[in-house]
């Protein structure tokens, strides 16, 4: 079975600045997808990122990046140049080939943006 | 508008009661999901479908029954036997291993 770590349950940043959210995982799996996904106070799941495991090179979408490390199971994200509308809960996720590609999930993060 | 709607947004049942929660997509995925959320707690898997007329359970299906239909509709029945029925409703479909999520519904059972 497959499980997703999130060890840091709240964090701080202030506005303008980097902050790394830690993720690790545990499969038996070479190819596989990772995720990261925001969820604002609306409740709403946000996709921020996604990074396909046979690919070596991390995957980044504007502000955001992540630092996959395979060998290490540990699948990051850091948010640079932070905006108060950051302010959410992250969730990572892992895509389960034996259950129809549903998402495992780690507990979340809580950010905080403060000004 | 192509998406995924939940309804309602908030929905009160008295303990006993079965009670059904609606998630239409006209994205024409083929794959459905349903995901509680509890406070603390990441989304965990209730039932999932990859075609129509057929249903898997999740890891925590025990409560609650699904079904498919119609490739558009994937409604949850949370049903008397759900312990802890009271929790945030996460539908989902999924393409190109993506998901997509619904907006939710809150379920409160008193």
């Amino acid at each position: 079975a497959q499980t997703v770590t999130q060890s840091q349950p709240e964090m701080s940043v202030q506005e303008a600045e980097t902050v790394t959210l830690s993720c690790t995982y545990d499969t038996s799996e070479n190819n596989y997808y990772l995720f990261w996904y925001k969820q604002p106070p609306s409740r709403q799941m946000i996709l921020v990122i996604r990074q396909e495991a046979y690919k070596q090179q991390n995957a980044t979408e504007n502000r955001f990046s992540v630092n996959f490390q395979k060998a290490a199971k540990s699948f990051s994200l850091k948010i640079s140049d932070s905006q108060l509308g950051d302010t959410a809960m992250y969730f990572c996720a892992f895509m389960k080939r034996d259950s129809g590609y549903a998402l495992n999930f780690g507990k979340g993060t809580s950010l905080l943006v403060t000004p | 508008d192509g998406g995924i709607t939940q309804s309602p947004k908030y929905l009160f049942r008295k303990e006993g009661q079965n009670v059904t929660l609606s998630c239409e997509q006209n994205l024409n995925h083929d794959a459905m999901y349903w995901y509680r959320q509890d406070p603390g707690q990441g989304l965990r898997l209730i039932y999932y479908s990859q075609i129509v007329n057929d249903f898997q359970k999740g890891d925590i299906a025990e409560g609650y029954s699904v079904s498919r239909e119609k490739k558009e509709s994937f409604p949850l029945t949370v049903t008397s036997a759900q312990k802890n029925p009271t929790a945030f409703y996460l539908c989902a479909s999924s393409e190109n291993y993506e998901q997509y999520f619904g907006p939710g519904t809150r379920l409160t059972v008193t």
